[in-house]
């Protein structure tokens, strides 16, 4: 079975700008997480989505937003970017049915803003 | 707030040495924890998940323990490999939020040949 996917892998881009970044999650999974990695704040989480729903979100400013489609894929989008948004971002998918919620991530996208 | 604590921040030991990492969490109140491996600008490998109502969990030469009532859990490494060099991060989630992980700032270890 394939793993999670994600693209681009890297990203470039300026200040002001907007970035989609996708995450295709492991076949059979319905549930995606978005999460940020910085040097100074570590690993936090994004947000959540199940069946196209957001189900949970982190404290993170409404430029930050997502979607998920009925395929399970999802996009995050972040708008009027800012040089504190580079940062590795990493999308874990769950499998359907499971008490205990193992997440699988993905390789990440490192964005870098200028 | 959940917080979760992982000491110490970097190891470095000689190949062959057995090995202990600490994470310690301030809500006794989780739903499962999850120790990851993760490689230099790489993504989380998942290695071991506890569930709230176990005590151990066993993969190979790794071991990790919890112990809800004092919000700890170890990783414990056997035989200690240079190919076992990398940043190990514990997560836990709670109740409220199932898929969403507090993680700690992770610990850098560097097993020498």
């Amino acid at each position: 079975k394939a793993g999670v996917t994600q693209t681009p892998r890297y990203l470039i881009k300026t200040r002001g700008q907007q970035v989609t970044l996708s995450c295709s999650p492991i076949s059979g999974h319905r549930s995606v997480s978005w999460y940020q990695q910085t040097p100074g704040q570590g690993l936090q989480f994004l947000f959540e989505y199940f069946s196209e729903t957001q189900r949970n979100k982190g404290n993170f400013p409404g430029r930050f937003s997502g979607r998920q489609f009925s395929n399970s894929r999802s996009e995050m989008n972040v708008s009027t970017l800012e040089l504190g948004d580079s940062a590795l971002y990493l999308c874990a998918s769950s499998p359907p049915g499971r008490i205990y919620n193992e997440q699988f991530f993905g390789p990440g996208t490192r964005l870098t803003v200028l | 707030k959940q917080e979760v604590t992982q000491i110490p921040a970097a190891l470095s030991v000689p190949e062959g040495e057995n090995l202990v990492l600490n994470c310690s969490f301030t809500d006794s109140a989780i739903y499962n924890l999850q120790w990851f491996r993760q490689d230099p600008g790489k993504g989380l490998t998942s290695l071991l998940l506890i569930q709230s109502s176990q005590r151990e969990q066993t993969s190979g030469r790794l071991n990790a323990s919890l112990d809800k009532s004092s919000g700890r859990s170890t990783l414990y490494i056997a035989a200690s490999q240079p190919g076992d060099s990398a940043t190990y991060l514990c997560a836990v989630s709670d109740l409220e939020g199932a898929q969403k992980l507090v993680f700690g700032q992770g610990t850098r270890l560097t097993i020498n040949p």
